[in-house]
């Protein structure tokens, strides 16, 4: 069974500034793919960024990177120089090969001017 | 990627009725799923639709309540039917694309269902 866990169900950040978004997630397959969603008011999902397992570099985008821990099965969503466009829920994913995204709970991140 | 629309962006109606939500894809593709997020919740996957299948159900969503059609390769439709106000819900479509090497997944902008 997979399993994505957010345990952050609110975060805030000064603009410019720099915030760290948990994410832990469990699976017995060793081909998976993870990513960050990014969901606005206007409730379209964004793909913000993705990282194949089988990479040891963590994937960048951008003011956008992740801290991929796979034996901890830790996958973090870093944002720097915080913008008031990145206020948004943002959601974990896993994807192991059934077809099926599972998705985190999420974490509403407000950008304070 | 993929651009996806969605028909309708967004409806209110009563309950006891149904309403079928549009989903379009600029390109071929052969997986399309459908998504429900309930207020203030994550994304739950209702089903996946395959084109010359019928569609496959996960725990929880019967046919009956939630019909879709797969007419060709760019192209879906959901129905959510006899609804009642817990049907109240974003509903998203996506798709994949798929390599040997990677995945993602891209989404629609969502129909926004008010069932009053």
């Amino acid at each position: 069974a997979q399993t994505v866990t957010q345990s952050q169900p609110e975060m805030s950040v000064q603009e410019a500034e720099t915030v760290t978004l948990s994410c832990t997630y469990d699976t017995s397959e060793n081909n998976y793919y993870l990513f960050w969603y990014k969901q606005p008011p206007s409730r379209q999902m964004i793909l913000v960024i993705r990282q194949e397992a089988y990479k040891q570099q963590n994937a960048t985008e951008n003011r956008f990177s992740v801290n991929f821990q796979k034996a901890a099965k830790s996958f973090s969503l870093k944002i720097s120089d915080s913008q008031l466009g990145d206020t948004a829920m943002y959601f974990c994913a896993l994807f192991a090969g059934a077809n099926n995204l599972f998705f985190g709970t999420g974490t509403r991140l407000t950008v304070i001017p | 990627s993929a651009v996806i629309s969605q028909k309708p962006s967004r409806d209110i109606c009563q309950r006891g009725t149904s309403l079928t939500i549009q989903c379009q894809v600029d390109s071929q593709v052969t997986m399309m799923f459908w998504y429900r997020q309930q207020p203030g919740q994550s994304l739950t996957l209702i089903a996946t639709a395959n084109q010359g299948s019928e569609a496959t159900y996960e725990s929880g969503f019967v046919i009956d309540k939630f019909p879709i059609s797969r007419p060709n390769l760019t192209f879906s439709t959901l129905t959510v039917s006899n609804m009642s106000p817990e049907d109240s819900s974003i509903y998203l479509c996506s798709v994949e694309e798929m390599t040997s090497y990677s995945y993602e997944q891209y989404f629609g902008p969502g129909t926004r269902l008010t069932v009053t």
